[in-house]
């Protein structure tokens, strides 16, 4: 049983398209996440989530725009798609949000630009 | 602001040899400190942790870091390493308050190659 799965696992889209990867998490946390590992594998925070409340909003484009429907998924859309999206984008979970938990990772979803 | 700078973006060890990568953090909190492993095409996994207990922490499969306040360090390493080590090492931290509050800052990661 995976416990924290995302879809899709590789994406290929054009400039200017919008699309969303979808994280789901089996683990009954409370608070997930979503990262963005560049090309040179630098991992970066995006968005975290406690019970469907927004608490970590890093400077992110707001063509990007995380959405969670119940506390076992974090989705996220992203509007008119730039090269510089390019990335693999990886959702976690742990269990509580005050950052000493391990937090737990999904198998990233390549997205690639073009 | 919190950050982690690792030195050395590649390791190279013989197999049976000491691993050891070499992680130094900033924080103006006291930190929580981690070691994650990512292996191709997967997403990471958590080594091991500091969250002010013991200074030396024990981790999964062999690895150990320790906690030097002084230093601003948290090493990880490996007596002996082995051809399945082979991966990217990533040291993380996590502030216990302020800016940092629950945001987990990730180095630039190092990887780590092992010899037969």
């Amino acid at each position: 049983d995976t416990a924290v799965s995302q879809t899709p696992k590789y994406l290929v889209t054009q400039m200017g398209n919008d699309k969303s990867i979808k994280c789901e998490q089996n683990l009954g946390h409370d608070t997930m996440y979503w990262y963005k590992q560049d090309s040179k594998k630098f991992l970066k925070i995006m968005f975290s989530y406690n019970n469907k409340e927004l608490i970590i909003n890093e400077t992110v484009p707001n063509r990007f725009s995380p959405k969670s429907p119940d506390k076992a998924h974090l989705n996220l859309h992203i509007n008119s798609l730039e090269l510089g999206d390019s990335a693999v984008y990886f959702c976690a979970s742990s269990q509580d949000s005050w950052g000493w938990d391990e937090q737990y990772f999904g198998p990233g979803t390549r997205l690639t630009v073009t | 602001a919190q950050s982690v700078t690792q030195l050395g973006s590649h390791v190279s060890v013989s197999e049976g040899a000491l691993v050891l990568l070499r992680c130094n953090y900033s924080s103006s909190v006291p930190p929580y400190l981690f070691w994650y492993v990512q292996y191709p095409n997967q997403g990471l996994q958590l080594l091991l942790k500091y969250t002010s207990a013991a200074t030396l922490v024990k981790g999964i499969n062999g690895f150990e870091a320790e906690f030097k306040k002084s230093e601003t360090s948290f090493h990880l390493t490996k007596p002996s390493a082995h051809m399945s080590d082979a991966a990217e090492y990533f040291c993380a931290v996590s502030g216990a308050g302020g800016t940092s509050y629950g945001k987990l800052t990730f180095g630039q990661g190092t990887i780590l190659t092992v010899h037969p």
